[in-house]
């Protein structure tokens, strides 16, 4: 069974610019998370997506967006890109919610 | 608000010595624990989990957790480390009130020397 697929693993942005990062879940998973993960702030929870619906969303500006296909499949998107995004982005995939989540390998930001 | 505490930045252990990473979390309502590990430049693994039942669980790799509900605590534990065991161990945790949501600790980089 494949495990969640984050693409690109790598990415350098220049400031002002906008990205968006792909994430496929486990097959038969329908919920759908993200974090970013930074030295300073540690793992913080950005948003959450259930069939196609955000039903959590983090502390994070509106730069910040993401959604969900009809295939479970989520990106997100960062818009007008700042030094400080720059960070390791983890989607999870899991069942249902209240069922552990299972991570993919990042997508490493780097804005310069 | 859900917080996780883990009480320890860094443990520096010997192979072949036990562990304890300890974790305490805050909750007034019904929580599901879990530890994930981070190997460098990599995502998290989930390690094991707590939703209900036995307070002990164990993981395939000879790690467990105790749920204690009345000290609010989630400490991992294994009675002998190994070199292939460093790396970086998170504590989360989630509820009823944070829909797909979970809260970490900052993290314990478990150091093992040889």
């Amino acid at each position: 069974k494949a495990g969640v697929t984050q693409t690109p693993r790598y990415l350098i942005k220049t400031r002002g610019q906008q990205v968006t990062l792909s994430c496929s879940p486990i097959s038969g998973h329908r919920s759908v998370s993200w974090y970013q993960q930074t030295p300073g702030q540690g793992l913080q929870f950005l948003f959450e997506y259930f069939s196609e619906t955000q039903r959590n969303k983090g502390n994070f500006p509106g730069r910040f967006s993401g959604r969900q296909f009809s295939n479970s499949r989520s990106e997100m998107n960062v818009s007008t890109l700042e030094l400080g995004d720059s960070a390791l982005y983890l989607c999870a995939s899991s069942i249902e919610q209240y069922t552990e989540a299972f991570f993919g390998q990042g997508t490493r930001l780097t804005v310069v | 608000a859900q917080s996780v505490t883990q009480l320890d930045s860094q443990v520096p252990v010997f192979e072949e010595a036990p562990v304890e990473l300890r974790c305490n979390y805050s909750s007034s309502v019904s929580v599901y624990l879990f530890w994930y590990v981070q190997y460098p430049n990599q995502g998290l693994q989930l390690l094991l989990k707590y939703l209900s039942g036995s307070t002990l669980v164990e993981s395939i790799n000879g790690f467990e957790a105790e749920f204690n509900k009345s000290q609010t605590s989630f400490h991992l534990r294994k009675p002998s480390v190994h070199i292939s065991d460093t790396a970086e161990y998170f504590c989360a945790v989630s509820g009823s009130s944070n829909t797909g949501k979970l809260i970490f600790g900052q993290g314990t980089t478990l150091q093992v020397k040889p």
